[in-house]
C-alpha cells in the first residue's frame, strides 16, 4: 500500500532562514506528488503538484520542492522564511492503484522572529 | 472561480444522533472526496464519488455513507454519532485523475 512519511511533526525556523521540509513516498511506481498547506481552522491549500513533467517544481509563496525518484523523496523548501509562513504542511501523494490521495502526517512548521 | 463549499461550518451534535454534511464542487469537478481530520490521526480519507458512483471507501464503518447528486455535489451523513467522530470533516473535488484535489474549508464537527 502507498504510504507517505513526513520527518518531523514539528520544525522551527528562524524569519528569514531557509525552510526544509520533507517528505518520503513508497511506490514502485512514482505516483503524482502534492504539498499542501493549511492554516489553523482552515482547509488545505495547494502548494505545488509533481506530475512526472519537471523534476524541480516551483509553487505559490515562494515554495518549490525537487522530486528525487533515487531516494523516492519530495522535500519541500524555501529560501527565506516569512512569519506567514507558519502553518501546517502535508504531503501528500496519488497512485492508480490506490486510487486515492494519501497523506502524510503532517509538519507544523513555526517560524520564530 | 468559486471553490469548494461546505455547509455547515460547524455542528455540535450529542452522542447516537445523526448529521448531514455538504459539499458542493468547484464547476466543472466531477470527483468529490470527503477525509476525515481528527486530532492526531491526521487526513483520513473516508469516501470517493464520481459520476454519482462511490468509486472508493476508507476503512470507516458503515455508519459512515454518502451520496453524489446530479449536479456533482455530494452529501456526508453519518448515523449514531460517538464521541470519536468530534473532527474537522474536509470535502475535495477535482477535474481528473492527473489533477490535485482542491479543498474546502471543512465543516467542524462537535460531539458532546
Amino acid at each position: 500500500a502507498q504510504s507517505v512519511t513526513q520527518l518531523g511533526s514539528h520544525v522551527s525556523v528562524s524569519e528569514g532562514a531557509l525552510v526544509l521540509l520533507r517528505c518520503n513516498y513508497s511506490s514502485s511506481v512514482p505516483p503524482y506528488l502534492f504539498w499542501y498547506v493549511q492554516y489553523p481552522n482552515q482547509g488545505l491549500q495547494l502548494l505545488l503538484k509533481y506530475t512526472s513533467a519537471a523534476t524541480l517544481v516551483k509553487g505559490i509563496n515562494g515554495f518549490e520542492a525537487e522530486f528525487k525518484k533515487s531516494e523516492t523523496s519530495f522535500h519541500l523548501t524555501k529560501p527565506s522564511a516569512h512569519m506567514s509562513d507558519a502553518a501546517e504542511y502535508f504531503c501528500a501523494a496519488f497512485s492508480g492503484s490506490a486510487r486515492q490521495l494519501t497523506f502524510g502526517s503532517g509538519t507544523q512548521l513555526t517560524v520564530l522572529p | 472561480e468559486a471553490g469548494v463549499t461546505q455547509s455547515p461550518t460547524h455542528l455540535i451534535k450529542t452522542r447516537g444522533q445523526q448529521v448531514t454534511l455538504r459539499c458542493s464542487p468547484i464547476s466543472g469537478h466531477t470527483s468529490v472526496y470527503w477525509y476525515q481530520q481528527a486530532l492526531g490521526l491526521g487526513l483520513q480519507f473516508l469516501l470517493w464519488y464520481d459520476e454519482g458512483e462511490e468509486r472508493n471507501r476508507g476503512n470507516f464503518p458503515p455508519r459512515f455513507s454518502g451520496r453524489q447528486f446530479p449536479n456533482y455535489s455530494s452529501e456526508l451523513n453519518v448515523n449514531a454519532l460517538e464521541l470519536e467522530d468530534s473532527a474537522l470533516y474536509l470535502c475535495a473535488s477535482r477535474l481528473d485523475r492527473s489533477q490535485p484535489q482542491h479543498f474546502g474549508d471543512g465543516t467542524r464537527l462537535s460531539i458532546l
